[in-house]
């Protein structure tokens, strides 16, 4: 059963233009989220993460929302550059435990 | 520099053996996890340790074993019992708390031949 989903396996974005990846869940026990950029051959990096008790949190060009009520949260990236090229996974933690749960990734390609 | 270091990066067996995964942390976290990546699924938990000499079963934990015997340290075994035991495998590590994030290593590819 997969807790955390992301439906979309890729998506192409102009450079300058604005990236929003997508992330759905099923377990309204979790208390945080994040999201992770990864290269290939290469361990995933923090990006950004959200309590459950706000609904935006903001980090430069990254952006996360948060929507409880329809538990779905979005990372909106403005401007999107070529260098975001990447494997963006969301993950989910809480529910009593201290496990990251994490999603199937979505494949972002920015063109120049 | 504090981090978390993974051994090899790239590792070849012979189906049948046992092979094991190093992971070593400085950052003085007290939780310490095993993922595994394979193509369309994503990032999948083997095994987590929350404390010293503790640690649960993940969502794939069949084929493979692991020890926490130092807080720095935490080896992922895997065994001849694991079927397809070819993946990327990610070690993490963090505070152990709900508000903060997982830092992982570069991983090491395993490939049985």
């Amino acid at each position: 059963d997969q807790q955390v989903k992301q439906n979309s396996p890729s998506l192409s974005v102009q450079e300058g233009r604005i990236s929003i990846l997508n992330c759905d869940y099923t377990n309204s026990m979790f208390d945080y989220f994040l999201w992770y950029k990864k290269y290939p051959a290469e361990g995933p990096t923090f990006l950004i993460s959200i309590s459950s008790i706000k609904d935006k949190n903001e980090d430069g060009r990254f952006t996360v929302f948060l929507n409880k009520s329809a538990k779905h949260l979005s990372l909106h990236i403005v401007p999107s550059q070529p260098g975001d090229s990447a494997v963006y996974f969301c993950a989910a933690i809480g529910s009593g435990t201290y496990k990251y749960i994490f999603g199937t990734g979505t494949r972002l390609k920015v063109l120049a | 520099d504090g981090g978390i270091t993974q051994s090899p990066k790239y590792l070849f067996r012979k189906e049948g053996q046992n092979v094991t995964l190093s992971c070593e942390q400085n950052l003085n976290h007290d939780a310490m996890y095993w993922y595994r990546q394979d193509p369309g699924q994503g990032l999948r938990l083997i095994y987590y340790s929350q404390i010293v000499n503790d640690f649960q079963k993940g969502d794939i934990a069949e084929g493979y074993s692991v020890s926490r015997e130092k807080k720095e340290s935490f080896p992922l075994t895997v065994t001849s019992a694991q079927k397809n035991p070819t993946a990327f495998y990610l070690c993490a590590s963090s505070w152990g708390q709900i508000s903060t994030e997982a830092f992982f290593g570069q991983g090491t590819r395993l490939t049985v031949v």
